[in-house]
């Protein structure tokens, strides 16, 4: 099993340009999360999907849109990217409440 | 809302140390507590788990006793290695349906030899 995996693994962008983040999880999982993680700030989360269908808001959804494509998949979107938006990204899934299991996470940039 | 405060870090000891990192959190009802672990350039992975009060969770030489009286979740080791140099972070997961887990900060050790 790979377990969660992300693409891509870096990325640079210039302001207002667009881009989507890839995640996809082999474990069968209901449960999928975006969070973005800053220094001194942990992580915070952007979005999850509780279920295949569902998608809602956390902490800092401003500026992403997300798609549960289906079971395995959740993408995140940055429609016009900012400069605040540089960050380092992490998808994650469970199993309800159980264990999170995170990706490697996607370093963005942008310029 | 939910929260969790760690202590700040970094915390930098020498091989063989005692390790204590400081959680305490805020939650309404009884969640479930979890210590994770990042190493360098990559992602988090769960060190721990605690699901109920008094509960102990152990890994790798590492220990954790949720403590509802004093709201607390402090991460110990007796004797710290290079290897676990890494950022530790502690985590709630909300009480509602979504099963959302709320972080702390992150604390950085470095374990020098």
């Amino acid at each position: 099993n790979a377990g969660v995996t992300q693409t891509p693994k870096f990325q640079v962008l210039k302001t207002g340009q667009s881009m989507t983040l890839q995640c996809a999880q082999d474990m069968n999982h209901n449960s999928m999360y975006w969070y973005r993680q800053d220094p001194g700030m942990g992580l915070r989360l952007i979005y999850y999907s509780a279920s295949e269908g569902t998608t809602d808001k956390g902490e800092v959804p401003n500026g992403y849109n997300v798609s549960r494509l289906n079971k395995r998949e959740f993408s995140l979107r940055l429609e016009s990217a900012a400069p605040s938006q540089t960050s380092v990204y992490f998808c994650a899934s469970s199993e309800d409440s159980n264990e999170q299991f995170f990706g490697p996470g996607t370093r963005l940039t942008v310029l | 809302g939910d929260s969790v405060t760690q202590m700040e870090g970094p915390v930098t000891l020498s091989e063989e140390a005692f390790l204590t990192i400081n959680c305490t959190y805020t939650a309404t009802g009884y969640p479930s507590l979890f210590w994770y672990v990042q190493y360098p350039g990559e992602g988090l992975q769960l060190l721990l788990k605690a699901t109920k009060a008094d509960d102990k969770g152990s890994n790798k030489g590492f220990e954790a006793t949720y403590r509802k009286e004093t709201t607390s979740f402090h991460l110990e080791k007796g004797s710290v290695q290079v290897s676990d140099s890494a950022v530790y972070f502690c985590a709630l997961l909300s009480g509602d349906s979504s099963y959302k887990l709320i972080f702390g900060s992150g604390t950085r050790l470095l374990v020098r030899p």
